[in-house]
């Protein structure tokens, strides 16, 4: 079956670094995407990785392995506003995204 | 990012009467839209994907009979939630892409989303 496994909530300090990983069993890859949710409302989209590698985007970066079926989200110089739920999704050979269950990040002065 | 629209945003209804939400997207042709539910606190869950000019594909569990699905232009699909009942309120969410084959990384953009609430 597939799967997308990542942390259910994680804690950080304003202003340090945190990374929320996700690992991933699907049929097929056609890439990684990571989203980003407050409450209330819906997923915005903030990276998507298909080759091997890191990719920088301002104080966001992910970063991703095939070969281990793995990812991770950076983020750094955390701000009070990036308290919300982090959700990982991966491209199957379908072009259809499954999705993981998200991580709550909570950020605390 | 591309833009997509939902309508409306929010919605009290009684219970027995139908609902209808429209997802529209703004300014690109949407070859798929996705239909999600979400209930507090829990992960997204997807309901069902329409390509354009066909019948929608509804997941398992998902009663296509309940949950009209309408994709008849490469801009607007609506959901309509026939007899609604207190359990079906939730937040609703759609959202669209292109072509994925053409370009995989182009994502798909996600409407504000319909809060429901059946009385």
């Amino acid at each position: 079956g597939q799967n997308i496994d990542q942390p259910t909530e994680m804690t950080a300090t304003e202003g340090a670094i945190v990374q929320i990983n996700c690992t991933y069993q699907t049929s097929g890859f056609n890439g990684l995407f990571w989203y980003q949710q407050h409450a209330g409302e819906a997923p915005t989209f903030l990276s998507y990785n298909v080759l091997d590698g890191l990719e920088e985007k301002g104080r966001f970066s992910s970063f991703l392995s095939r070969s281990k079926g793995y990812s991770y989200l950076l983020l750094k110089e955390l701000q009070m506003k990036d308290s919300a739920s982090y959700l990982c999704a991966v491209m199957d050979s379908n072009y259809q995204l499954i999705w993981g269950a998200g991580t709550k990040l909570i950020i605390k002065p | 990012g591309a833009v997509v629209s939902q309508h409306p945003s929010r919605v009290i209804c009684k219970s027995g009467t139908s609902v209808k939400i429209e997802c529209r997207s703004l300014d690109f042709q949407a070859t798929t839209m996705f239909w999600y539910r979400q209930f507090p606190k829990q992960s997204l869950m997807l309901m069902a994907t329409s390509n354009e000019g066909s019948k929608a594909t509804y997941e398992q569990g998902v009663e296509k009979d309940k949950f009209l699905i309408n994709h008849a232009s490469l801009t607007l699909s609506t959901l309509t939630v026939t007899s609604a009942h207190p359990e079906d309120s939730s937040f609703y969410i759609c959202s669209a892409r292109g072509n994925p084959e053409a370009s995989p990384g182009e994502t798909q953009y996600f409407g504000p989303g319909t809060r429901l609430l059946v009385l």
